[in-house]
């Protein structure tokens, strides 16, 4: 197993455009988590799933995103409508049900909105 | 409101000494904390953690202490290594939150040779 992998890993849009970003976790990991991180600040919560169930959105996730994990297994995370303040680093992480030692974050997607 | 703070920007360590990262956190429902280490470029690695039930946990070079009273917590690396050098995330949870972390800040560390 290669951990979590996210793709792309770069991305540049213009402001308005939609983008989908993707998260493959660690296959055996139940949970998958959906973080952001912008300069200066430790990663916020976004949202998490438990096997294709998404249990928890954070404020943080206006209607303009949406994330999905269709069959348990790999994720997707959309915004809609890009404005220059979605510009960040979005982290994907994977954890087995009871995992409390700690998330497997994979190396993020950074997004740029211009 | 910042509810896991990291009020160190950076530290600067000689290699072979200790280094000392801190965290204060505010909410009293905390019952687990974790600390990250973060290279360029890469997501956060999971380095150490420590339940509220404990006031210190050990691992290898790593040790970190947790003050429930003074909500506060630290990372202690000894002896530091040039290998060190990173951005060190604080993070906070309660069971009843379904795992969601809360991250300080960061703190960069820098071990010079």
């Amino acid at each position: 197993d290669t951990g979590v992998s996210q793709n792309p890993r770069h991305k540049i849009t213009k402001r308005g455009q939609n983008v989908t970003f993707r998260c493959d976790p660690i296959s055996e990991h139940n949970r998958l988590y959906w973080y952001r991180q912008t300069l200066g600040q430790g990663p916020e919560f976004l949202t998490y799933f438990q096997n294709e169930a998404q249990l928890e959105k954070s404020r943080l996730l206006s209607d303009r995103f949406s994330a999905e994990r269709p069959k348990g297994s790999f994720s997707t995370l959309e915004i809609q409508r890009t404005e220059q303040g979605d510009s960040a680093m979005y982290l994907c992480a994977s954890s087995l049900l009871q995992g409390l030692d700690g998330y497997t974050f994979g190396s993020g997607t950074r997004l740029t909105v211009v | 409101d910042q509810q896991v703070k990291q009020n160190s920007p950076s530290l600067s360590v000689q290699e072979g000494r200790i280094s000392i990262l801190n965290c204060d956190y505010t909410n009293s429902m905390f019952d687990y904390f974790l600390w990250y280490k973060k290279y360029p470029a890469e997501g956060p690695t999971f380095l150490i953690s420590i339940s509220s039930i404990k006031d210190k946990n050990e691992d290898g070079r790593f040790t970190v202490f947790l003050n429930k009273s003074a909500k506060h917590l630290s990372l202690h690396i000894v002896p530091s290594q040039p290998g060190d050098s990173a951005v060190y995330f604080c993070a906070a949870s309660s069971l009843g939150s379904q795992g969601n972390l809360i991250f300080g800040k960061g703190t960069k560390l820098s071990v010079k040779p």
